[in-house]
């Protein structure tokens, strides 16, 4: 029943691997995107997608690389992890103008 | 470009008190959507209100109330006899076109708001 999905809930990695966190949803919605959350609680967009095309793109290290195979999956894939890019990681869609729903994150810890 | 503003980065409070959490914003779109999101202890984003830049009634529901002003650009949101349960990291955005028919929104840097017995 969960409206937006990530997998894993919790990743813990070293440096230097790269991951990927998977996204999806069932709403049918048309937008989704992806937001770091950092220690502080602050909670920056870093991409989104509208019907699978990419829209916004902010200033993140070109070690992110979303991708949207079909309109219910924006997943995002990390190569070479560092140690700053611990964080949560939150997905999320919405319907043109409306409410962004949130999945329930992805606590990232780089060792 | 748009920018949310949360001035107040903590508040604390007794229970029971009321408290209200400012946020003030700037955008040059006519059209926007504004938000509050609550982010309690267990991480999770939580959606409360959104409020469109031609809607101006303020609301209420149950203890928590929104004061949406265009003339000073800020949506401030009070809740009233607070509870401790109300002890979160609150989170107002704002949301405006961009392309393809998508809103994309932009957070403040949150409220944490604790509220003590």
């Amino acid at each position: 029943d969960t409206a937006v999905s990530q997998t894993p809930k919790y990743l813990v990695t070293q440096m230097g691997n790269d991951k990927s966190i998977k996204c999806e949803q069932n709403l049918g919605h048309d937008t989704m995107y992806w937001y770091k959350q950092d220690s502080k609680k602050f909670l920056k967009i870093m991409f989104s997608y509208n019907n699978k095309e990419l829209i916004i793109n902010e200033t993140v290290p070109n070690r992110f690389s979303p991708k949207s195979p079909d309109k219910a999956h924006l997943n995002l894939h990390i190569n070479s992890l560092e140690l700053g890019d611990s964080a949560v990681y939150f997905c999320a869609s919405s319907p043109s103008s409306s409410v962004v729903d949130f999945g329930p994150g992805t606590r990232l810890l780089v060792l | 470009a748009q920018k949310v503003t949360q001035a107040q980065t903590e508040i604390s409070v007794v229970e029971k008190e009321d408290v209200t959490l400012d946020c003030v914003y700037e955008t040059r779109d006519t059209t926007y959507y504004l938000f509050w999101y609550k982010q309690p202890p267990s991480g999770e984003l939580v959606f409360l209100i959104r409020r469109n830049s031609f809607d101006e009634q303020n609301e209420i529901s149950g203890r928590y109330s929104w004061n949406f002003q265009k003339s000073t650009s800020s949506f401030n949101f009070t809740i009233t006899a607070s509870q401790v349960v109300d002890s979160a990291v609150y989170f107002c955005a704002l949301s405006v076109h961009a392309s393809g028919g998508s809103y994309i929104p932009t957070f403040g840097r949150g409220t944490s708001l604790i509220v003590h017995p």
